[in-house]
């Protein structure tokens, strides 16, 4: 079964800087998912990547596919406190059975 | 659009009393999914609807848990005896279809005492 390895497990950065946070699959990825979650809340969707190559952005956040298609990459630019939170990646590993990454929990510093 | 709801947000238990949990979908949401989330980790899927049929239950363990879709729309999530390890996040989602994307609800947060 697939397995999506997240990295760094936590960050803290100043406010104002910019970040990356990357996603490693043991398989090729079909489709990945980019989620926010906010303790004690319920993960909110992002963005979706399916071609190799592919970038996405929203307002700060860019998320991109490689072109070999097993990892992924999300980066935040000039970040706020606003963006705060676990960062989740997930995957299609097999069976169409959408699976994650163990969570990046990012903190920003006034 | 209403998103995806689940109730109770909070459940406090003894263990070995059961508990339930329910999921209502975003509307026209054929793909439902029931995960358990512990905390520091991500979620792991327990079961996946298809409709009302349930495609993907591989990880539930299912001397305890029990899960159904009637109709294809509303799920239940059911533990009948928790257990102390049971306490934990468990969150429902629901896609259009496979391989869309999904959509979370708040949670429902189990402690088991």
């Amino acid at each position: 079964s697939q397995e999506l390895e997240q990295s760094p497990q936590s960050l803290i950065v100043q406010e104002g800087k910019n970040l990356t946070i990357n996603c490693t699959s043991s398989k090729t990825l079909y489709g990945l998912y980019w989620y926010k979650q906010k303790y004690g809340e319920g993960l909110i969707f992002l963005m979706m990547l399916q071609k190799g190559g592919e970038e996405k952005s929203h307002e700060k956040i860019t998320a991109k596919l490689d072109e070999k298609k097993q990892q992924s990459s999300l980066h935040i630019t000039a970040s706020q406190p606003s963006h705060a939170g676990i960062y989740l990646c997930g995957a299609d590993g097999g069976a169409q059975k959408l699976v994650f990454g163990q969570g990046t929990r990012l903190t920003i510093n006034p | 659009e209403a998103g995806v709801v689940q109730s109770p947000r909070y459940k406090i238990i003894e263990k070995k009393q059961p508990v339930a949990f329910w999921c209502n979908p975003i509307s026209g949401h054929n793909t439902l999914y029931w995960y358990l989330q512990n905390l520091g980790q991500g979620p792991e899927l327990l079961i996946r609807y298809e409709n009302e049929e349930a495609v993907d239950d591989s990880q539930l363990p299912k001397d305890r848990f029990s899960a159904e879709r009637l109709k294809g729309v509303d799920s239940t999530l059911k533990i009948q005896p928790a257990e102390l390890g049971d306490s934990a996040v468990y969150l429902c989602a629901s896609s259009l279809r496979p391989r869309s994307e999904a959509f979370f609800g708040q949670g429902t947060r189990l402690t088991v005492v």
